[in-house]
This record gives structure tokens, C-alpha cells and sequence, in this order.
């Protein structure tokens, strides 16, 4: 596609519940970040794919979140166990071939944990 | 801890105006500085981004600046127009062990633009 595509748009869902978030990035692209983004904040790291392997996963907040990339291309954030305080906007980003290019971000899952 | 420090957290300027903002960052690592550009409901938009080696950066309207012995960066918006009202996050990296180059962000600033 031509940008990153995140699906759903938005999700509501139960304390407790679990919850799948689905990202594509640009075709091409090896490299894949997802961010979190709470309201009236900025980006926050979570994970860095390159290829199939999370990279750096240093920023998932508890091993509630995890994710994957099976095929190097589409990439899925999972969360278990879901909190209010899981609450924000998931962001995704790919970039060509990591490093410094750039990152293109998608227009993000909004998430609400009632 | 907060590494990147942005201000003002919101601005309003006349259209035709200089629009400012600041970051002040913390880690001497780092070696990565954009700006994204982020409208209600959509995702950030990479508007620029400079080096350390390189004090300023212009394309179009928008110039960063850079401060390396005083580790500060900012983005000017010149002759600014009603269509920049957005909230604009200023970030920086450097490259990981594992080669991540994640973005630090700041919180932040609201633009507003009037006629």
C-alpha cells in the first residue's frame, strides 16, 4: 500500500479482555516500531522489529504486551489481560532498512479499556 | 525521566508569524533529531530532521536550528498560515546495540494559527 495501514481504527474493550492490534507496514520496508501514544503525550517506544525478530523490545511495559512478525511484513501487538490504564493510541511505524531512515508512521489503534 | 523536554506546551500565532519551538535534550548519545507534524485523529508526518554536525536545516517554511554544546534544537515556522495548526512533537535517537533507532519524543506543542 501506499502508507501504513493499522486496523481497527479503534477498539473498545472489557477490563480483562485480550486484544489484537494489526499493523502493515510500507511495502519493502524490513524495519517496524510500535509506539504508544497516551493523550496529551508523545510517542512512546515499545518494541523494534527487523525482519521476523523483535530486535529490542525494551519498552513493552510488562510481558501483558507482546508481539510479532511472522513473515517479516504484517505485524501484530497483543495484549493479555487488558487494564484501563492500557488506554491510548498504538501507533505503528516502518522504515526502509532501520537505522536512521526515516520512520513512517500509520494513523494509529485507538484503544479503550473500560 | 524525561530526555526530550519540549516548550511551549501550546502557541497561538497571527497567520503570517514566526512560529517557535524548543526542545532540550539530555543524552549526549543521541544523534538523530526530526520533528513530526501530528493532525487530530492521524498519525505523526515527518516534517524534518537534522544532524549533530549540521547547526541549522531549512526546507521550505520550517528551519531547525541546532545547539550542540547547549543540547538544544528548535523548529521555526515561517510566515505561518492557518493550515500549520497542528501539535508538533520534536524527538531524537541514537542507534542501539541492536540496531533499534527508536524514537524519544517530547509532549508535544499545540499550534494555533488565526487569521
Amino acid at each position: 500500500g501506499a502508507g501504513v495501514s493499522q486496523t481497527p481504527s479503534n477498539k473498545v474493550t472489557e477490563k480483562g479482555k485480550y486484544v489484537e492490534l494489526r499493523c502493515d507496514p510500507i511495502s519493502g520496508h524490513t524495519a517496524l516500531y510500535w509506539y504508544r501514544q497516551s493523550l496529551g503525550q508523545g510517542p512512546e517506544f515499545l518494541i523494534y522489529f527487523q525482519g521476523t525478530g523483535a530486535a529490542d523490545d525494551s519498552g513493552l511495559p510488562n510481558d501483558r504486551f507482546f508481539a510479532v512478525r511472522p513473515e517479516g511484513s504484517v505485524s501484530t501487538l497483543k495484549i493479555q489481560r487488558t487494564e484501563r490504564g492500557d488506554s491510548a493510541v498504538y501507533l505503528c511505524a516502518s522504515s526502509l532498512s532501520g537505522g536512521r531512515d526515516f520512520q513512517f508512521f500509520g494513523p494509529g489503534t485507538r484503544l479503550t479499556v473500560l | 525521566q524525561q530526555q526530550v523536554k519540549q516548550s511551549p506546551q501550546s502557541l497561538i500565532v497571527q497567520k503570517g508569524g514566526i512560529s517557535i519551538i524548543n526542545c532540550a535534550y539530555e543524552n549526549t548519545a543521541f544523534d538523530y533529531f526530526p520533528w513530526y507534524q501530528q493532525f487530530p485523529g492521524k498519525g505523526p508526518a515527518l516534517l524534518i530532521a537534522i544532524r549533530p554536525d549540521v547547526s541549522e536545516k531549512k526546507e521550505g517554511r520550517f528551519t531547525i536550528s541546532f545547539n550542540k554544546s547547549a543540547k538544544q534544537f528548535s523548529l521555526h515556522i515561517m510566515d505561518s498560515q492557518p493550515g500549520d495548526s497542528a501539535t508538533y512533537f520534536c524527538a531524537a535517537s541514537n542507534g542501539s546495540g541492536a540496531g533499534s533507532y527508536q524514537l524519544t519524543f517530547g509532549k508535544g506543542t499545540k499550534l494555533s494559527v488565526i487569521p
